[in-house]
């Protein structure tokens, strides 16, 4: 069956650490790949996608995504993180020509002050 | 642009008690889901509209749970009775698929939290 992994559950980081959030899926054909954040008492937001091209995917607020095809990753970066980043990050594998998300268990990030 | 919008946004229940969810997607998107999300679980996804007809309804508990999209635009969830573990957040999502390139992406509403006493 197609999963979707985020082997972090909880991150903790202090302001201005470098983070890297992993992201890994089960399926052997071609994707499309999200990252989903939901701060505190909001809906969840599209943080960034790939669909294709460049493996390297920049999205909002300085966070950017690196598509490893032959690793089935998509992890998630930020050089720096500030405390505004506190939030719980999911990601999510579409397979090409389907409508359906897979989504991952989530990360709950805290960013410490 | 408004985004897709969800009502209530809390409801308490009890047990085999009956309840209902509304969700009005992005004008113009033409696909819409229902998910829940129990906590520490990420969204899994319930049902999948595509206009009015249903895509993907497989993981639908089909004896209690029920959805319709009228006129393909809103749509109702509705859960007749309720268990115990229904007990999560029902998010409404909508997407749009760029013409020319097949690019879909989904937009979530705000999601209604559910306690079923």
């Amino acid at each position: 069956a197609q999963s979707v992994s985020q082997h972090n559950h909880h991150v903790i980081l202090s302001e201005a650490a470098s983070l890297e959030l992993g992201c890994n899926y089960s399926y052997g054909g071609t994707v499309n790949l999200f990252w989903y954040v939901q701060y505190p008492g909001q809906h969840l937001q599209l943080l960034l996608k790939y669909f294709s091209g460049d493996p390297l995917v920049k999205g909002i607020k300085g966070f950017e995504a690196e598509f490893i095809k032959s690793k089935f990753s998509f992890n998630l970066r930020k050089p720096s993180v500030q405390w505004s980043d506190t939030a719980e990050y999911f990601c999510a594998v579409k397979p090409s020509g389907t409508y359906k998300y897979i989504f991952g268990t989530g990360t709950r990030l805290k960013v410490l002050a | 642009e408004a985004g897709v919008a969800q009502s209530p946004r809390y409801k308490i229940i009890e047990k085999r008690q009956s309840v209902a969810f509304w969700c009005n997607p992005i004008s113009g998107h033409a696909t819409l889901y229902w998910y829940q999300q129990i906590l520490g679980q990420g969204p899994k996804l319930l049902i999948q509209f595509q206009n009015n007809g249903v895509v993907d309804d497989s993981q639908l508990p089909k004896d209690r749970f029920s959805a319709e999209r009228l006129k393909g635009v809103d749509s109702t969830l509705k859960i007749q009775p309720a268990k115990l573990e229904d007990s999560a957040v029902y998010l409404c999502a909508s997407s749009l698929v760029r013409k020319g390139t097949g690019q879909e992406t989904q937009y979530f509403g705000p999601g209604t939290r559910l306690l079923v006493l």
